[in-house]
This record gives C-alpha cells, sequence and structure tokens, in this order.
C-alpha cells in the first residue's frame, strides 16, 4: 500500500524557516517525480514545487521562488520542503504527493505563519 | 502560464442524478488534464489522469473527456459520498495549476 506521511508543520514566525519532510513506502520512489502542493485556509489547491528522480532539476511557482527548496534522499525514500523567509500567506495545508498517472496525496501538514 | 477555469463553482444535486462539471484551459493541453475529489476532512483522492483514466479503484459512474482546452468530469449517477469539492489540474507544462474548484452539495 502507497503511503506519504507529512511532517514538521506548526506555528512559525514570519520571516523564520521551516522544514517539511515526507517519509514515502509502498513503491520504488527513487523512479518518481515527486511534489508539493498547499491549500491555504478556505482556498483552493496551489502547486509549490516538483523534484525529478535525482534531484537534479526542481521545479516552483514565481510566489515560491528563492525562498522555498525542495529536496529528496532516495535511500530513506523521504522527500522534503525547506521553507525560508515565510510570509503570513504561506500559512496552509502542504500536502506530499506523487503527481501525474496513477497519483498518491499524503494527508498533509499544517504550517501557519503568525506573530 | 496556463489558467484554468473551472464551472460551476457550486453544484447542488440529488441522489442518483447525473452531473458534469467543466474545466478550461487558457491555451491547449494536450489531454494532460486531472481530476481529484476533497473531502470535508481534507483528503485528497486521485480520481482520473489524462483525461479519461480512472484511478486504481476509482468507482465506474465517474468519467472523463475532453480535448484541447476543453474537459469535463461526469458522475453517472451520485452515490453519497460523492458530495465533496473536485478539482481539476493541468500537467502540460510548469507551473502546474489548478480549477478553483466545484462544490458538489445535496440539494
Amino acid at each position: 500500500e502507497v503511503q506519504l506521511v507529512e511532517s514538521g508543520g506548526g506555528l512559525v514566525q514570519p520571516g523564520r524557516s521551516l522544514k517539511l519532510s515526507c517519509a514515502a513506502s509502498g513503491f520504488t520512489f527513487s523512479n518518481y517525480y515527486m511534489a508539493w502542493v498547499r491549500q491555504a485556509p478556505k482556498k483552493g489547491l496551489e502547486w509549490v514545487a516538483t523534484i525529478s528522480t535525482s534531484g537534479s532539476r526542481t521545479y516552483y511557482p514565481d510566489s515560491v521562488k528563492g525562498r522555498f527548496t525542495i529536496s529528496r534522499d532516495n535511500a530513506k525514500s523521504s522527500l522534503y520542503l525547506q521553507m525560508n523567509s515565510l510570509k503570513s500567506e504561506d500559512t496552509a495545508t502542504y500536502y506530499c504527493a506523487r503527481l501525474g498517472g496513477k497519483a498518491y496525496w499524503g494527508q498533509g501538514t499544517l504550517v501557519t505563519v503568525s506573530s | 502560464d496556463i489558467q484554468m477555469t473551472q464551472s460551476p463553482s457550486s453544484l447542488p444535486a440529488s441522489l442518483g442524478e447525473r452531473v458534469t462539471i467543466s474545466c478550461r484551459a487558457s491555451q491547449g493541453i494536450s489531454n494532460n488534464l486531472n481530476w481529484y475529489q476533497q473531502k470535508p476532512d481534507g483528503t485528497i483522492k486521485p480520481l482520473i489522469y489524462y483525461t479519461s483514466n480512472l484511478q486504481s479503484g476509482v468507482p465506474s459512474r465517474f468519467s472523463g473527456s475532453g480535448s484541447g482546452t476543453d474537459y469535463s468530469l461526469t458522475i453517472s449517477s451520485l452515490e453519497p459520498e460523492d458530495f465533496a469539492m473536485y478539482y481539476c489540474q493541468q500537467d502540460a507544462s510548469f507551473p502546474l495549476t489548478f480549477g478553483s474548484g466545484t462544490k458538489l452539495e445535496i440539494k
């Protein structure tokens, strides 16, 4: 059974950093692109980042480019999202996802940016 | 960036009814269109990929169609568990973009 389990969310002050993790199991992690998607309270879904199988290529929307970094450790079947210079508008539930084709999503972890 | 316009934003419907949700891309996306269902607890379930392919375990009452810029999700006969939010998403090019969502509500 495929499982994606996010962790690392919480309350953080504006301007500070936070790192999210996603533990994957039930599939060969190194064979798939992986992504982070977020959802602000009462809002729709927003794609945040994608990483290639080896980690050599990463993709971001303008809203997080230069502040967020996606990475992976294939040996640990883990995905990460380093979030720096956090803003109040980054408050959201962050989902780890294997998008495209046979897709899977985690349950999400809540990040609240507030003083 | 490719904009995804989803309609309607709210869809009141009855059990057993057939419903259709539409999604229009601002430019052609060559069938690279996926559909997701989100329940009130936040759980997101992939439904359809590449316009018309059902994800594993998705009931056959769900179907997808479309081409070019216009795509749709159809539920042939609504069951109680189908009342939820639905989102379309294109993966033809980065940045990946989602529709704004359709809330399927009990009439």
